[in-house]
């Protein structure tokens, strides 16, 4: 099994709906990110939680929230999805240890808002 | 402002060396990842580089000049399973990770 899971992997929905995109991970880190990847971009982070009381957000937080669960959940809300939010979103987690430490990513959750 | 650059795709033949280069401006320097991610997949850890100088790790190294905001990854002995996107990252004097647009490597062969 994968250290990092991200549900759903696909989904397709309509402009207004209101998504959730939920990720778990086994490696005991505390630090966990959301990115967007879009063709010709870099990743670009939307939040970023340090541990469960912490939460901030990265470059790209508008229309977006987030919910830090318990050290292992990081969930990512669309509350009114817009076309220009397909994309494809990953998880990553750090080790809290050190603030170079690698990302870990899950396998990524594409969206299309249609 | 901060910006990472990097060739948007590069090819190459299968069991020849290539070298992909990454310029940096970023606000402060905490370090620079190499990431590899094949089509439709995640990315994995490839590197990290604080220091200047080479980084050799199997067929692949990195190598970092702070002094130039510069950066290479050089993948050698090229096999097929190399065609994939590499990404350049920089780590600011804040701790976050400033990322380029990849680079799509080809691999002919």
């Amino acid at each position: 099994d994968a250290d990092v899971t991200q549900t759903p992997r696909n989904r397709i929905t309509k402009t207004g709906k209101r998504i959730m995109l939920e990720c778990s991970q086994t490696k005991g880190h505390d630090r966990m990110y959301w990115y967007r990847q879009d063709p010709g971009l870099g990743l670009r982070l939307i939040y970023y939680s340090f541990d469960v009381k912490d939460i901030n957000k990265g470059e790209i937080s508008d229309g977006y929230s987030v919910s830090r669960q318990a050290q292992a959940k990081f969930s990512l809300s669309l509350e009114s999805a817009i076309p220009n939010q397909t994309a494809l979103y990953f998880c990553a987690t750090r080790s809290g240890t050190g603030d170079t430490g690698e990302l870990f990513f899950g396998e990524g959750s594409r969206l299309t808002v249609l | 402002g901060q910006n990472i650059d990097q060739p948007t795709e590069m090819t190459a033949t299968e069991g020849a060396i290539v070298q992909i280069n990454c310029t940096y401006q970023t606000s402060g320097f905490n370090g620079l990842f190499w990431y590899q991610q094949h089509a439709g997949e995640a990315p994995t850890f490839l590197s990290y580089n604080v220091l200047d100088g080479l980084e050799e790790k199997g067929r692949f190294s990195s190598f970092l000049s702070r002094s130039k905001g510069y950066s290479y990854l050089l993948l050698k002995e090229l096999q097929m399973k190399d065609s994939a996107s590499y990404l350049c990252a920089c780590m600011d004097s804040n701790y976050q990770l400033i990322w380029g647009a990849g680079t799509k490597l080809i691999i002919k062969p």
